[in-house]
């Protein structure tokens, strides 16, 4: 079964910073891992698909790198910003479904 | 090009009522997936469908159930309605089921609270 933990559960940074967001998964016969951002109440907006062959994918300051064989992403998210404030999930796709872990909220601080 | 469209946005019912719930996939998509969101248990599958069939199910009991159109609109709908169904109920499409890794667009959600 499919297990997917995401950490930290919870950051604040101030404006500006660089900073990482790990995702880990237990079982490496995957799709594809997608990166999603929520705001509060809100649905998910996707942000950075990697097919299970590719190693990282870029989208202006986010960049998400992929290793499928020790079972782990990083979303690492350039300057940040206070828009960037909100929960971000990571989902990892195998069969039918996605399997999503428990986010990491993230308070960028101006 | 439009979105995933969820309808309504909220909802409130009683115990023991029954609800149903729809989705308008983007145009084109043909896979439709729902999962379930609440600050407990996190996002969990429920079921998906594609080309009107149900492919995939989650570990939800026999009260949650769906079907999807053939212009693969789907509803979903749960019946006899427990306080613990209270969650956002989330839709997502896709263009064809997920062995190709394609990617999920989610729609807004439906706030289902039940009192």
């Amino acid at each position: 079964k499919q297990e997917v933990t995401q950490i930290p559960a919870a950051l604040s940074v101030p404006e500006g910073e660089n900073l990482v967001l790990n995702c880990s998964f237990t079982d490496s016969a995957i799709y594809n891992l997608q990166w999603f951002r929520q705001d509060p109440g809100k649905g998910l907006t996707s942000l950075l698909l990697i097919q299970s062959s590719q190693r990282e994918q870029t989208s202006g300051r986010l960049n998400a790198s992929l290793d499928k064989s020790s079972g782990r992403s990083t979303l690492y998210i350039a300057a940040s910003q206070p828009g960037d404030s909100a929960t971000y999930l990571c989902a990892v796709g195998g069969g039918n479904k996605l399997v999503f872990g428990a986010g990491t909220i993230l308070r960028v601080k101006s | 090009k439009a979105g995933v469209t969820q309808t309504p946005r909220y909802l409130i019912k009683t115990r023991g009522q029954q609800v149903t719930l729809s989705c308008s996939p983007i145009s084109g998509h043909r896979s439709v997936s729902w999962y379930q969101q609440t600050p407990g248990q996190g996002l969990q599958f429920l079921f998906e469908y594609f080309s009107e069939t149900q492919r995939n199910k989650g570990n939800f009991p026999g009260r949650f159930s769906g079907r999807q159109f053939s212009n693969s609109r789907s509803e979903m709908n749960v019946s006899t309605l427990e306080l613990g169904d209270s969650a956002l109920y989330l839709c997502a499409s896709s263009l064809a089921p997920r062995q190709g890794g394609n990617e999920a667009f989610f729609g807004q959600g439906t706030r289902l609270t039940v009192v």
